[in-house]
């Protein structure tokens, strides 16, 4: 069935730290691919998507492009913030489903 | 553009009651979609509706039901409470059915006691 597998956090970095959180997918036919950010006490907020392979999505320094060789979305950004503490959501949708598939998140802490 | 707007934020509730949620889309969009989120299950796929049908339902039991309005609002209820059924619960909403893009509310947190 489709599925996202996402990295188990926690991750905690320092301020300025690289930042990579793995995602990979199963899905039946081109699945859409998301990336989501949950703040503490907040909804979800969509951070960046990518539709077709090799798109690559890009937000706020955050960046994920759509592997299909290796069914993978791994989220990226050169230098985090302690402002990106928040819990991270990997996402797929189908052309055959009327729902997200999430991952399980992965929460990230920066400290200063 | 206001948001995703869902309310209440937050219910405390006693176990065997009933409760009943309500989310606004964001104006010119008529599909609505709602999640459970909890920390053990994670986010689950509650169901779907598009123009005042429902459109796809996950594997919840039958407590769990939900409606759309012509306006595109919608409310979802839950019967006969149980502790375990204390979570997040999230509303989405896209322009069209099987978008490629939904936006969330905050979301209302029920707590069953």
């Amino acid at each position: 069935g489709d599925s996202v597998t996402q990295m188990e956090g926690p991750v905690t970095l320092s301020e300025e730290a690289f930042l990579t959180i793995n995602c990979t997918y199963t899905a039946t036919g081109y699945p859409s691919l998301f990336w989501y950010v949950q703040y503490p006490g907040e909804g979800l907020q969509l951070l960046l998507k990518a539709t077709k392979a090799d798109d690559k999505g890009s937000n706020k320094g955050f960046e994920a492009t759509y592997r299909k060789e290796t069914t993978s979305f791994h989220l990226e950004k050169g230098s985090v913030q302690v402002s990106d503490s928040a819990v991270y959501f990997c996402a797929l949708s189908v052309p055959t489903a009327n729902n997200l598939f999430f991952g399980t998140g992965t929460r990230l802490t920066v400290i200063p | 553009k206001a948001g995703v707007t869902q309310t209440p934020r937050y219910l405390i509730k006693t176990r065997g009651q009933q409760v009943t949620l309500s989310c606004s889309p964001i104006s010119g969009h008529r599909s609505v979609s709602w999640y459970q989120q909890t920390p053990g299950q994670g986010l689950q796929f509650l169901f779907e509706y598009f123009s005042e049908t429902q459109r796809n339902k996950g594997n919840f039991p039958g407590r769990f039901s939900g409606r759309q309005f012509s306006n595109s609002r919608s409310e979802m209820n839950v019967s006969t409470l149980e502790l375990g059924d204390s979570a997040l619960y999230l509303c989405a909403s896209s322009r069209r059915e099987r978008a490629t893009e939904a936006f969330f509310g905050q979301g209302t947190r029920l707590t069953v006691v």
